[in-house]
């Protein structure tokens, strides 16, 4: 099992700029969430995807996007980049069981420096 | 809004010693609770998790943490540390439909060192 795999592992662009970070989940795992790490810091949630839709939304702004794939596969895409986005993108994959509990596993992270 | 406190940003211990680690947390429901560890420049590791049921848990490493409603607590502890255990600690808190797997909201961190 491949487990929660990130891709690039580390970015780096220019203010201004548009980014697109992507993640394959754990096999068997149907829910993609994406959560910012800044430097020093807590992870924060960006949004949460099931089924193909949005389903939760953390206070990130609209520049922030994503997309869930058929193969449950997403990404994360960030407009107009910003100093202050510099940060480890995390994807966490989890399988959604009704009425149940169930753990999130994370990804490597995506080292993005936006210069 | 449910939020998550980890009073100490760093703590040192020396290798074969006891370790807890605190963590506070604020949420109007049932919480669901989690300690992952993270070491440099890498995703984060589950090392324990509560649901529901018998309070004390325990998870991999040797680690293990209690939920205390009463203090809106959930410590990490281990036994006896060692040196690998070196990395940064975060406590999280869970909240969705199924709870778990859905929107974690973290703790800032406290970040373990180990002196041999």
């Amino acid at each position: 099992d491949a487990g929660v795999t990130q891709s690039p592992t580390h970015l780096i662009k220019t203010r201004g700029q548009q980014v697109t970070l992507r993640c394959s989940p754990k096999s068997g795992h149907d829910t993609v969430s994406w959560y910012q790490q800044a430097l020093g810091q807590g992870p924060q949630f960006i949004f949460q995807y099931y089924e193909e839709e949005e389903r939760q939304r953390g206070n990130f702004p609209d520049r922030f996007s994503g997309h869930q794939f058929p193969n449950y596969s997403s990404e994360l895409n960030v407009n107009a980049l910003l100093l202050g986005d510099s940060a480890l993108y995390l994807c966490a994959s989890s399988r959604e069981v009704r009425a149940s509990n169930t753990e999130a596993f994370f990804g490597q992270g995506t080292r993005l420096t936006v210069v | 809004a449910q939020s998550v406190t980890q009073p100490d940003i760093h703590i040192t211990v020396s290798e074969g010693a006891s370790l807890e680690l605190r963590c506070n947390y604020s949420y109007g429901a049932t919480p669901y609770l989690f300690w992952y560890v993270q070491s440099p420049g890498q995703g984060l590791q589950l090392l324990l998790k509560y649901f529901s049921g018998d309070t004390l848990v325990q998870g991999i490493k040797g680690f293990e943490a209690e939920f205390k409603r009463s203090q809106s607590s959930f410590n990490l502890r281990k036994p006896s540390v060692h040196w690998s255990d070196a990395a940064e600690y975060f406590c999280a808190v869970g909240q969705g439909v199924t709870g778990g797997g859905n929107k974690l909201t973290f703790g800032t961190g406290t970040q373990l060192k180990v002196e041999l």
